[in-house]
């Protein structure tokens, strides 16, 4: 089973909501990520967390705030976000990050398409 | 620096015939992954197939094929038989020893459209 489930599929939120997505793998895996992709684009990684730990941060706004409370799930919080916010966020999950392991496949969940009014 | 260059923007190919998606890398390290990826239009990004850089044969997954040639710095996937499923956005990726971040750089794509 190599599924990586996210909820919601959509969502539409206000600048001044406050709402989060979800993350989850059954996999054993203990690398997860958190990806921004806008239209026609590549992903472009924003968060990693290896063993439930946050790795790396990519310069992301502090209006998106990561939490992975165990090895199966990752949340994205999102606080007062802009309409350039506006694309699909895909989660992913692989065996590590180390080196042998890190070399290993990405696999990703379904996404959910967020829009920002 | 680590990149990745998928030179067709966008391809047509009929039904049933086989299709070769170009792409080529570039890095200064000897131990680098190489990584297919299929998007379809539901947004969902599917791992296809993985080559290593040590790897002494091509990879192949079912239709798909990786044409691996190291010394041209070329991972060009192989669709064989191709099938109006197959119409999807298609990502070359490359994961590299050197990077501390393990991060997944990423050609910019090609989108293949299938007639039938």
């Amino acid at each position: 089973d190599t599924e990586v489930t996210q909820t919601p599929k959509h969502l539409v939120m206000g600048m001044t909501n406050k709402k989060s997505l979800k993350c989850e793998q059954h996999m054993g895996h203990r690398a997860m990520y958190w990806y921004k992709q806008k239209a026609k684009k590549p992903p472009e990684l924003m968060f990693v967390y290896s063993y439930e730990k946050l790795s790396i941060n990519e310069s992301v706004p502090s209006r998106f705030s990561p939490e992975c409370p165990n090895s199966s799930l990752l949340n994205l919080h999102l606080h007062a976000l802009q309409p350039e916010d506006s694309a699909l966020y895909l989660c992913a999950s692989s065996r590590t990050t180390g080196t042998s392991g890190g070399l290993r496949e990405q696999y990703f969940g379904p996404g959910t398409r967020l829009t920002v009014t | 620096a680590q990149k990745i260059t998928q030179t067709q923007p966008g391809m047509f190919v009929q039904e049933k015939e086989a299709v070769t998606l170009d792409c080529t890398y570039d890095t200064s390290d000897p131990s680098y992954g190489l990584f297919w990826y299929k998007q379809p239009s539901s947004g969902e990004m599917i791992f296809l197939i993985y080559q290593g850089s040590y790897d002494q044969q091509n990879a192949t997954e079912g239709r798909y094929s990786l044409n691996f040639q190291k010394a041209r710095k070329s991972a060009n996937l192989v669709i064989s038989a191709s099938q109006l499923g197959d119409s999807a956005m298609y990502f070359c990726a490359m994961r590299d020893l050197m990077d501390s971040n393990y991060q997944l750089i990423w050609g910019a794509g090609t989108k293949l459209i299938i007639k039938p």
